[in-house]
Order: C-alpha cells, then structure tokens, then sequence
C-alpha cells in the first residue's frame, strides 16, 4: 500500500479511442503529479497541479488532459493516441508549503499504456 | 533547466560495496533525492540530502556536495534483491513550487 492508488493498473487502447487514468492520494498531500516513464528514457514530469492549480505543464501534447477536481483526486484523459505514446505512466504526490520546500514525492505503481 | 548524469549499469558481488554517482547542473537546487526502482514497478524513496555531506540509513548511505554538483549513493552488504534501478533526482524551487526532475536511472545487477 503506498498511499497513492492508480487505476487501471494495464491499458490497451486503439489510436481513435477516448480513456482516461484515474489518482488517488490518501496522504493528505496537496500536490499531485503525472510522469511518463518510456524504456531507455528518464521519468519526464508532464504535469504538476499545487494546490489543485496547474502550475507545470512539460510541453505535453494536447493529446494528453489533465484534470484535477480535488487535492486527492487527479485524472488524465487520452485521446487520440500514438504508439509512441505506450509506456508507464506515474502518478504523484507530495506536500508542500506554499513558497518554501516540500517533503519527498510518494509515487503510486503505475499504469501500464499501450496504444495499438 | 536541469541536467542530472548517472551511469546506465553496473555490476556488483553479493555481499559487497558500490557506489553508485550522479552529477547535476541546475539553478534553485532545493534538494537531491536517490529512489529505488524494481522491473515494474514504482520508484521507492529511499535518501534525501539538502545539506553537505553523508546521510546514513542502515545498509544505504548518501552523499552529497552542493558546491561540486555531486552525489553518491553507497550501497554495503549487497544483497540479490538490490538488483533494480537506483533513480538520483534533483529538485529545485521556482516560482515558489517544488520541481523534481529525474535522472535516467543505474540499472544495478548483484551477482552471487
């Protein structure tokens, strides 16, 4: 149990189809993240919210939305995908005080993506 | 921008020392963190270094230079189920919020 749940753990999906992936942080944490893992590559941050605000996006494509209704939730919708968008895609969180440092980042296992 | 180096692979004995290194470059450093990470699975925190100099948990100890833009993790009395990658990532401050960026990873074989 690591305090930060992923859903769904495996996912295939078509070029054309619409899905989305779904964080939960039971920490009390109030920033929460999106990482893309790809093989041979360093983990990419791809979108930060604080305080339910987005304040990082990593040049994404807009294939790739993120929506974070509340500070325990954060969800990323897909659309439209590529096959070299397969990979592991790693959700965050943390907390931290607005202005000064935060504690360490709490990663959940992960969702496997693979486009076909 | 940041810029974090680490070796790809490496290779150990069982019951031995390693060291594994990571380089940096990057402004508002705010923090250097070492992760572990096993084939499938997520990273797991394992060190925090913010100060100069060595911190000590049980069999893993890290280090690390501010002025050199450096750290080290040491592993001692390797074991079989250390073999995974060990992840350096750098955090800095702008805007007032965290960043963590990550390096590509040292892939670590322990062989008996």
């Amino acid at each position: 149990e690591t305090g930060v749940t992923q859903t769904p753990r495996h996912l295939v999906m078509g070029m054309t189809n619409k899905k989305s992936l779904k964080c939960e942080q039971h920490l009390g944490h109030n920033a929460m993240y999106w990482y893309k893992q790809s093989a041979k590559k360093p983990l990419e941050l791809m979108f930060v919210y604080n305080f339910k605000e987005q304040t990082e996006n990593n040049s994404v494509p807009s294939r790739f939305s993120p929506e974070c209704p509340n500070s325990s939730h954060l969800f990323l919708h897909l659309h439209t995908l590529q096959p070299e968008d397969s990979a592991l895609y790693l959700c965050a969180s943390s907390q931290v005080v607005r202005g000064r440092a935060g504690n360490t980042i709490y990663f959940g296992e992960g969702s496997w993506l693979t486009v076909v | 921008g940041q810029n974090i180096d680490q070796p790809t692979e490496m290779t150990a004995t069982e019951g031995a020392i390693v060291q594994i290194n990571c380089t940096y470059q990057t402004s508002g450093f705010n923090g250097l963190f070492w992760y572990q990470q096993h084939a499938g699975e997520a990273p797991t925190f394992l060190s925090y270094n913010v100060l100069d100099g060595l911190e000590e948990k049980g069999r893993f100890s890290s280090f690390l230079s501010r002025s050199k833009g450096y750290s080290y993790l040491l592993l001692k009395e390797l074991q079989m189920k250390d073999s995974a990658s060990y992840l350096c990532a750098v955090r800095d401050l702008a805007g007032g919020y965290q960043k963590v960026t990550f390096g590509t990873g040292t892939k670590l074989q322990v062989i008996p």
